[in-house]
């Protein structure tokens, strides 16, 4: 059975930093690109950043480039972003994404890892 | 950035009656084109990829259709189950982006 587990959310200040896990089972994590998507409470969802299978390979939207990283670590099975700069319109649920096969398309979720930007 | 726009934003209808929801790319996104349904308190569950093809498990009423900037998602005969709310996705380039959403719900 695949499974995606997030974890890291919380509550942080403006401008503070929090880092984000996925831990993944039930397939080769090796095998596939990842994505963060996030959920802003009451509104749509909005694709945060992708890395490729290797994690040579990056992307992210243009609303957290140059503050947020994203990496994997396959020997762990583990998903990560690095959120730095925080903002208010940074909070959100956060789900891990597997992509199904090679395409950026998602065909398993996390359940989310809320993460709240407030003073 | 390709903007997805979906439409209509709410949907009232009655089980056994058929859903027809669309999505407007603003521009080509060729056939690159997945459909989530998500239910409250749910992560997202990919329903059809690359516009037509349904994921494994979506039961046959689900069929998607479309390409270049105009998809449909249609629901032949609405179940219980599938009041939610669904958007599109594109994979066309980076960024990815989302549709705002289309909420089906009871009449």
């Amino acid at each position: 059975e695949v499974q995606l587990v997030e974890s890291g959310g919380g509550l942080v200040q403006p401008g503070g930093s929090l880092r984000l896990s996925c831990v993944v089972s039930g397939f080769t994590f090796s095998s596939y690109g990842m994505s963060w998507v996030r959920q802003a409470p009451g509104k749509g969802l909005e694709w945060v950043s992708r890395v490729s299978t290797s994690g040579g390979s990056t992307n992210y939207a243009d609303s957290v480039e140059g503050r947020f990283t994203i990496s994997r670590d396959n020997s762990k099975n583990t998903l990560y972003l690095q959120m730095n700069s925080l903002r208010a319109e940074d909070t959100a649920l956060y789900y891990c994404a597997k992509q199904l096969a090679a395409a950026a398309t998602f065909d398993f979720w996390g359940q989310g890892t809320l993460v709240t930007v407030s003073s | 950035e390709i903007v997805l726009t979906q439409s209509p934003a709410t949907l009232s209808l009655s089980p056994g009656e058929r859903a027809t929801l669309s999505c407007r790319a603003s521009q080509s996104v060729s056939s690159y084109l997945a459909w989530y349904q998500q239910k409250p308190g749910q992560a997202p569950r990919l329903v059809i990829f690359d516009a037509s093809n349904r994921a494994t498990g979506i039961p046959v009423r689900f069929s998607g259709s479309g390409s270049g900037t105009d998809f449909t998602l249609t629901i032949s005969s609405l179940e219980p189950e599938d009041f939610a709310v669904y958007y599109c996705q594109h994979r066309s380039n980076w960024p990815l982006t989302f549709g705002g959403g289309t909420k089906v719900e009871i009449k």
